[in-house]
């Protein structure tokens, strides 16, 4: 079974500055993916980025990029250029990759990020 | 619409009454899940389909939950003498493949028990 754990439950950033949550993981898979979801007031869940583990570079979408450690199996998401509209909750999850196996999501428990102007 | 639909949005029940939350999803979708989210967590798997055959119901708490997906599109997932303790949000998610890692959630049913 994987298990994934987000340890920080709260965290404030100002407009425009730069900030990184934390996720690590546990599995002995070796093929998965790494997502991290937005949940924003409204409550949808919004996925913000994604990262195959055989790749070695980081993905990047706009302002979102991560830091994967495979090894360590940490996935955390770096925000740069903070807006007020970021603020929300995020979760880190995870999806064994394997065929027709089922591709469930494993979700931490998220940490929730307010953006301050 | 072109999204996942839930029906209803909100649901407020007795203890002990049974209730049937409804998910529609994306046309063609071929993979279906369900999801638990309580207040302040992360959701939490419950069961999913690959057409109308469910194929990993080890989410479900206890038997009182249940799933159907009869003609491999619409789903629906009934919890029968409720308890409080099932207040959450139920989230149903879709995907277009049996590989595909991307699931499109819809927007909740949020079920309180009183």
């Amino acid at each position: 079974a994987q298990t994934v754990t987000q340890s920080q439950p709260e965290m404030s950033v100002q407009e425009a500055e730069t900030v990184t949550l934390s996720c690590t993981y546990d599995t002995s898979e070796n093929n998965y993916y790494l997502f991290w979801y937005k949940q924003p007031p409204s409550r949808q869940m919004i996925l913000v980025i994604r990262q195959e583990a055989y790749k070695q570079q980081n993905a990047t979408e706009n302002r979102f990029s991560v830091n994967f450690q495979k090894a360590a199996k940490s996935f955390s998401l770096k925000i740069s250029d903070s807006q007020l509209g970021d603020t929300a909750m995020y979760f880190c999850a995870f999806m064994k990759h394997e065929w027709n196996a089922g591709n469930m999501l494993t979700f931490g428990g998220g940490t929730r990020l307010m953006v301050k102007p | 619409g072109a999204g996942v639909s839930q029906s209803p949005r909100y649901k407020v029940t007795k203890r002990g009454q049974d209730v049937a939350l409804r998910c529609d999803p994306i046309s063609g979708h071929v993979s279906l899940y369900w999801y638990r989210q309580a207040l302040g967590q992360g959701p939490e798997f419950l069961t999913y389909f690959n057409y109308e055959a469910q194929q990993d119901k080890s989410g479900l708490p206890n038997d009182r939950f249940s799933a159907e997906r009869p003609e491999g599109s619409i789903s629906t997932l009934t919890i029968q003498r409720t308890e409080q303790r099932d207040s959450a949000m139920y989230r149903c998610a879709s995907s277009s493949g049996l590989t595909s890692y991307e699931q499109y959630f819809g927007p909740g049913t949020r079920l309180t028990v009183t």
